[in-house]
């Protein structure tokens, strides 16, 4: 049972580049969640899905788009990477008791 | 009020003490309550669940005081091992719970 896994761990990107950031869960959660986080501002709520081919918008959705195509994948999408996007990227998926299990992160540079 | 507000801290205190932090929420409504532990440069881990009016596992209790809309986590024999970022964490108002709303964290370091 390896719970949430995310690549890659580490991405230098330069500005204008695109990448996808993969999710992957094995507990068969319904509800899946990405976040960035960066120094003093906490964790935010970039995307989340409630369920296999949905998807809404949390709280900083702009420049990034996500899909939910199988239950126990979350991609999360750059399209045209900006400087502002450097972050550590997490995911995560929830029980329905709103215990939230994170993966490890993802360390992105946008030069 | 802030949906979830903390006391950023730093704690800084030493091996075998008892520290308590504070988490105030604005929405009387709640339900459930979480702690979760964040060390450098790691992903945020569930430490603790809270549905009722606390929990305790081992050196770690938290309370909640619906009152006073607040929650607490007390570590008591602290450990430099505590040393880390302390989230709490509610279900989020107004998305009918399907997300979470994470405070900015209480730092804790512990010194021999």
């Amino acid at each position: 049972n390896a719970g949430v896994t995310q690549t890659p761990k580490f991405r230098v990107l330069k500005t204008g580049q695109s990448m996808t950031l993969l999710c992957a869960q094995d507990m068969n959660h319904e509800y899946m969640y990405w976040y960035r986080q960066d120094p003093g501002m906490g964790l935010r709520l970039i995307h989340y899905s409630v369920g296999e081919g949905t998807t809404a918008k949390g709280e900083v959705p702009d420049g990034y788009n996500v899909s939910r195509l199988k239950k126990q994948n979350f991609l999360l999408g750059l399209e045209s990477a900006a400087p502002s996007q450097t972050s550590v990227y997490f995911c995560a998926s929830r029980t329905s008791n709103y215990e939230q299990y994170f993966g490890p992160g993802t360390r992105l540079t946008v030069t | 009020r802030k949906e979830v507000e903390q006391d950023p801290g730093p704690f800084n205190v030493p091996e075998g003490a008892t520290v308590a932090f504070n988490c105030t929420y604005s929405n009387s409504a709640s339900q459930s309550f979480f702690w979760y532990r964040q060390d450098c440069r790691k992903e945020p881990k569930l430490l603790m669940s809270v549905y009722s009016s606390g929990n305790e596992d081992g050196r770690f209790t938290a309370q909640l005081n619906r009152a006073s809309q607040y929650i607490s986590l007390l570590i008591r024999d602290s450990k430099l091992s505590d040393s880390a970022t302390y989230l709490c964490v509610l279900p989020q108002a107004n998305q009918a719970g399907t997300a979470l709303i994470f405070g900015k964290g209480t730092t804790l370091s512990v010194s021999s």
